[in-house]
């Protein structure tokens, strides 16, 4: 079965705000994870990857969150723009990638 | 430009009839790996290959084949095994296992 889900189905965010996409993950050995966003129709693009011996990592516009004690990490977004509507994945990656079903993001004008 | 690609982008086949999905890298990636995802869903792995000339069975294998007899190219073929083949298939490699995986654009199988 899955190892890692996602929270929310979808998120719906007024352009300008700043989003937050949950994941939890049922692991507790598992040592790195990834964020990748998929548009439609197109393979996921990598965003962000974090491992277990950190708490949080940025990079441009996106922060990732990771708590180990309650096994959940996060993704941040700052200032959502149209161009980040997608599905977002958190993946737990070992010899292979666990993906949850994705959260959708919408962007309001 | 260095990536992977996968062709076609689109394939329609009749039910019964074998078909090759193409995936190609020229990033030098040690690991590649099939994915299929179904409308709404993640990802689920079909085979991976961490070497030339060897691979594993990932968690949906029944119906598939694949082989790597090149470091660039990892072939997937769906049988007519494979109760129900239409789908969004995604090609990745990694330099080595457990490493960031890099995606294919896809190809959008469907069986009439």
């Amino acid at each position: 079965g899955e190892s890692v889900g996602l929270h929310l189905p979808t998120l719906s965010v007024q352009e300008g705000d700043n989003s937050i996409i949950n994941c939890a993950y049922s692991n507790s050995a598992s040592d790195y994870f990834i964020w990748y966003k998929q548009e439609s129709g197109k393979g996921p693009q990598f965003i962000i990857d974090i491992r277990s011996n950190m708490d949080k990592r940025q990079g441009q516009r996106v922060t990732v969150l990771l708590n180990k004690t309650v096994k959940h990490l996060s993704l941040q977004i700052a200032a959502t723009q149209p161009g980040d509507s997608a599905v977002y994945f958190c993946a737990e990656n070992d010899y292979k990638l666990s993906f949850g079903a994705g959260t959708t993001v919408t962007v309001r004008a | 430009d260095g990536g992977i690609t996968q062709s076609p982008k689109y394939l329609f086949r009749k039910e019964g009839q074998n078909v090759t999905l193409s995936c190609e890298q020229n990033l030098n990636h040690d690991a590649m790996y099939w994915y299929r995802q179904d409308p709404g869903q993640g990802l689920r792995l079909i085979y991976y290959s961490q070497i030339v000339n060897d691979f594993q069975k990932g968690d949906i294998a029944e119906g598939y084949s694949v082989s790597r007899e090149k470091k660039e190219s990892f072939p997937l073929t769906v049988t007519s095994a494979q109760k129900n083949p239409t789908a969004f298939y995604l090609c990745a490699s990694s330099t080595a296992a457990y490493n960031e995986q890099f995606f294919g654009p896809g190809t959008r199988l469907t069986v009439l």
